[in-house]
């Protein structure tokens, strides 16, 4: 089955502007979380959508924010770019559902959308 | 606050030696623990995983992690390392707080030399 899809894989904007990402999911996953990676950071949890609904929120300003369509597809915008954003954006998605022990929030990943701000 | 804690940036080891990375997590409750890797160019992917059990997990390409309650602990071992094992490796404690959110270290990188 098709993997987690990202796009776009690549993009530079400017500072000021604003940037959309896409991240389609498995077939049949319902969750789908948002991470952005930089060097030295690790991965800093975004936020997380469940059938259209966001449950989970980081540490992160407005300007971020995403929403999920009835698909399960996901978009997250980033407003008012600031050069700090330059970073891998990764979307993972998963079943989402609460049971554990069956791996159901297992995270699989999409290859990112390189953002870079100039 | 739950953090997971990758006390090593990177780590350099020689081809045919054995591995272990370490992972400390903060968390009150029962963790769920992960180890990823991203190897260059590629997206990050599942090595293995800890829910309840055995606390010694098995994973894929020959790595395998012990969990360790009374010391916080989830280091990722390999008894010999191959080339290609170079790549970023990321724990991760996932938690459920109204949903299943998982956080993840700031990574180990880890270099083989031949």
């Amino acid at each position: 089955k098709a993997g987690v899809t990202q796009t776009p894989r690549y993009l530079i904007k400017t500072r000021g502007q604003q940037v959309t990402l896409s991240c389609s999911p498995i077939s049949g996953h319902r969750s789908v979380s948002w991470y952005q990676q930089t060097p030295g950071q690790g991965l800093q949890f975004l936020f997380e959508y469940f059938s259209e609904t966001q449950r989970n929120k980081g540490n992160f300003p407005g300007r971020f924010s995403g929403r999920q369509f009835s698909n399960s597809r996901s978009e997250m915008n980033v407003s008012t770019l600031e050069l700090g954003d330059s970073a891998l954006y990764l979307c993972a998605s998963s079943l989402g559902l609460d049971r554990v022990a069956s791996g159901a929030n297992v995270l699989t990943f999409g290859a990112g959308s390189r953002l870079t701000v100039l | 606050a739950q953090s997971v804690t990758q006390p090593d940036i990177h780590i350099t080891v020689s081809e045919g030696a054995s591995l272990e990375l370490r992972c400390n997590y903060s968390y009150g409750a029962t963790p769920y623990l992960f180890w990823y890797v991203q190897s260059p160019g590629q997206g990050l992917q599942l090595l293995l995983k800890y829910f309840s059990g055995d606390t010694l997990v098995q994973g894929i390409k020959g790595f395998e992690a012990e969990f360790k309650r009374s010391q916080s602990s989830f280091n990722l071992r390999k008894p010999s390392v191959h080339w290609s094992d170079a790549a970023e490796y990321f724990c991760a404690v996932g938690l459920y707080t109204g949903g299943f959110k998982t956080i993840f270290g700031a990574g180990t990188r880890l270099f083989v030399k031949a």
